[in-house]
C-alpha cells in the first residue's frame, strides 16, 4: 500500500523559514518523480514544484522560485521542501504527492498534508 | 502560464442523475488534462489522466472526454459519494496548472 506522510509544519512568522518531509513507502520511491501541491484554506489546489526521479531536474511555481527548494534522499524513501523567506500567501496545507509516471505528470497518490502557516 | 477555466462553479444535481463538467485552457494541451475529486478534509483523488484515461480503482461511471482547449467529465448517474468538488489540471506545460474547481452539490 503506498503511504506518503508528511510532517514539518507549523506557524512561522514572515520572512521566516521552514523544511516539510514527506516520508513514502509501499512504492519504488526512487523510480517516481514527487512534487508539492498546495492549498491555502478555501481556495483551490496550486502546483508548488517536482523533482524527477534521480533528483537532477526540477521545477518550480513562479510563485516560489528563488525561495523554495525541493530535494529528495532515495536512500531514505524521503521527500523534502525547503520553504525560505515565506510569506502571508505561503499559508496553506501542503501535500506530497507521487507522479503517476509513463510520461504524465500528475499525482496518483497524495499525503495527508502538513499546514503551513505564515503569520506574526 | 495555461489558465484553466472551469465550469459551472457550483453544481446541483440530483441522485442518480448525469453531471457534466467542463475545462477549459487558454491555450491548447493537447489531451494533457486530468481530473481530480477532492472531499472536506481529504487530500485530492486522481479521477482520469491523459483525458480519457481513468485511474486505477476509479468506476465506469466517471468518463473524460476532449482535446485541445475543452474538456468534459461525465459522471454517468451520481452516487451519494460523488458530492464534492472536482479540480481539471492540464499536464502539457510547465507550470502544471488547476483548474478553479466546480463544486457538485446534491439538489
Amino acid at each position: 500500500e503506498v503511504q506518503l506522510l508528511e510532517s514539518g509544519g507549523d506557524l512561522v512568522q514572515p520572512g521566516g523559514s521552514l523544511r516539510l518531509s514527506c516520508a513514502a513507502s509501499g512504492f519504488t520511491f526512487s523510480s517516481y518523480a514527487m512534487s508539492w501541491v498546495r492549498q491555502a484554506p478555501g481556495k483551490g489546489l496550486e502546483w508548488v514544484s517536482l523533482i524527477y526521479s534521480g533528483g537532477s531536474t526540477t521545477y518550480y511555481a513562479d510563485s516560489v522560485k528563488g525561495r523554495f527548494t525541493i530535494s529528495r534522499d532515495n536512500s531514505k524513501n524521503t521527500l523534502y521542501l525547503q520553504m525560505n523567506s515565506l510569506r502571508a500567501d505561503d499559508t496553506a496545507e501542503y501535500y506530497c504527492a507521487k507522479v503517476t509516471g509513463s510520461g504524465y505528470y500528475t499525482w496518483d497518490y497524495w499525503g495527508q498534508g502538513t499546514l503551513v502557516t505564515v503569520s506574526s | 502560464e495555461i489558465v484553466m477555466t472551469q465550469s459551472p462553479a457550483t453544481l446541483s444535481v440530483s441522485p442518480g442523475e448525469r453531471a457534466t463538467l467542463s475545462c477549459r485552457a487558454s491555450q491548447s494541451v493537447s489531451s494533457n488534462l486530468a481530473w481530480y475529486q477532492q472531499k472536506p478534509g481529504q487530500a485530492p483523488r486522481l479521477l482520469i489522466y491523459g483525458a480519457s484515461t481513468r485511474a486505477t480503482g476509479i468506476p465506469a461511471r466517471f468518463s473524460g472526454s476532449g482535446s485541445g482547449t475543452e474538456f468534459t467529465l461525465t459522471i454517468s448517474s451520481l452516487q451519494s459519494e460523488d458530492f464534492a468538488v472536482y479540480y481539471c489540471q492540464q499536464h502539457n506545460n510547465w507550470p502544471l496548472t488547476f483548474g478553479q474547481g466546480t463544486k457538485v452539490e446534491i439538489k
